[in-house]
C-alpha cells in the first residue's frame, strides 16, 4: 500500500465552481500537511501548510485535514482558468520542513473551464 | 529577490558523463534537499542536508552524489552508474517546517 494516494485525475470543472481535492494516507506518524500547486514545467509552490487536524482558511482556498480518518482536503472557491495545474498533497512526521524530507502525493491535474 | 536558484534550465547527458546541476539559496535557511520527478509520479527524494558539510541519503540516492560546503549551495551530480536519469529535478530548502522549490532542471540523455 501506498503511503500517500492521490487520484491523477484529470479533474475538469466549470469556472466558479468549487473544486475538492483529496489525498489519503496511512502512516499514522504523519502530523505536518501541505498543498503544493504546480504550473506545468515549474517549481511547486506552497499553498497550504497546516499542522494535525482541523481547517486552514487563506483567501479562496481552504485546507481540511481529518487525522482519525488519515484523509486531507484542499477546497478552491470561485475557481478560475488561473487555477489550472496539478496539486500535489505533501506530509511529513516532524516539524523541520520534513528533517527527512517530505512524503507526496502523485498530483491531481486540475483544469477550470473557462 | 530571496529565492531558490536552479541552473541550468535544460541539460543533456550524454552517455557515460556525469552531470551538475546547480542549486543556490539567498533565503538563509539551513535545510536543503534534492527531489526527482517522473511524469505522473510524485516528488522523491535523492539527498538532504540539515548543516554545511553534513548531509543525508534519501530513498533514491543510488546514481547521485551531493555536497554542502557552503549554506548557500547544494550542487548535485548525476553520474554515469544512474542508469535512467531522465527526470525533471528539482531542489528545495526549509524553515519552520516549510519547504520552498525552485523552478527545476530539466535533465535528458542525448
Amino acid at each position: 500500500q501506498k503511503e500517500v494516494e492521490q487520484d491523477p485525475g484529470p479533474l475538469s470543472v466549470p469556472e466558479g465552481a468549487i473544486v475538492s481535492l483529496n489525498c489519503t494516507y496511512s502512516n499514522s506518524a504523519f502530523q505536518y500537511f501541505m498543498w503544493y500547486r504546480q504550473y506545468s514545467r515549474k517549481g511547486p509552490e506552497l499553498l497550504m501548510y497546516t499542522y494535525s487536524s482541523g481547517n486552514k482558511e487563506d483567501g479562496r482556498f481552504t485546507a481540511q485535514v481529518d487525522k482519525s480518518s488519515k484523509y486531507i482536503s484542499l477546497f478552491i472557491r470561485d475557481s478560475q482558468p488561473s487555477d489550472s495545474a496539478t496539486y500535489l498533497c505533501a506530509m511529513s512526521h516532524d516539524s523541520g520542513g520534513g528533517a527527512d524530507g517530505l512524503t507526496f502525493g502523485k498530483g491531481t491535474h486540475l483544469i477550470i473551464q473557462p | 529577490d530571496g529565492g531558490i536558484t536552479q541552473s541550468p534550465k535544460y541539460l543533456f547527458r550524454k552517455e557515460g558523463q556525469n552531470v551538475t546541476l546547480s542549486c543556490e539559496q539567498n533565503l538563509n535557511h539551513d535545510a536543503m534537499y534534492w527531489y526527482r520527478q517522473d511524469p505522473g509520479q510524485g516528488l522523491r527524494l535523492i539527498y538532504y542536508s540539515q548543516i554545511v558539510n553534513d548531509f543525508q541519503k534519501g530513498d533514491i540516492a543510488e546514481g547521485y552524489s551531493v555536497s554542502r560546503e557552503k549554506k548557500e549551495s547544494f550542487p548535485l551530480t548525476v553520474t554515469s552508474a544512474q542508469k535512467n536519469p531522465t527526470a525533471f529535478y528539482l531542489c528545495a530548502s526549509s524553515i519552520f517546517g516549510q519547504q520552498y522549490f525552485g523552478a527545476g532542471t530539466r535533465l535528458s540523455v542525448l
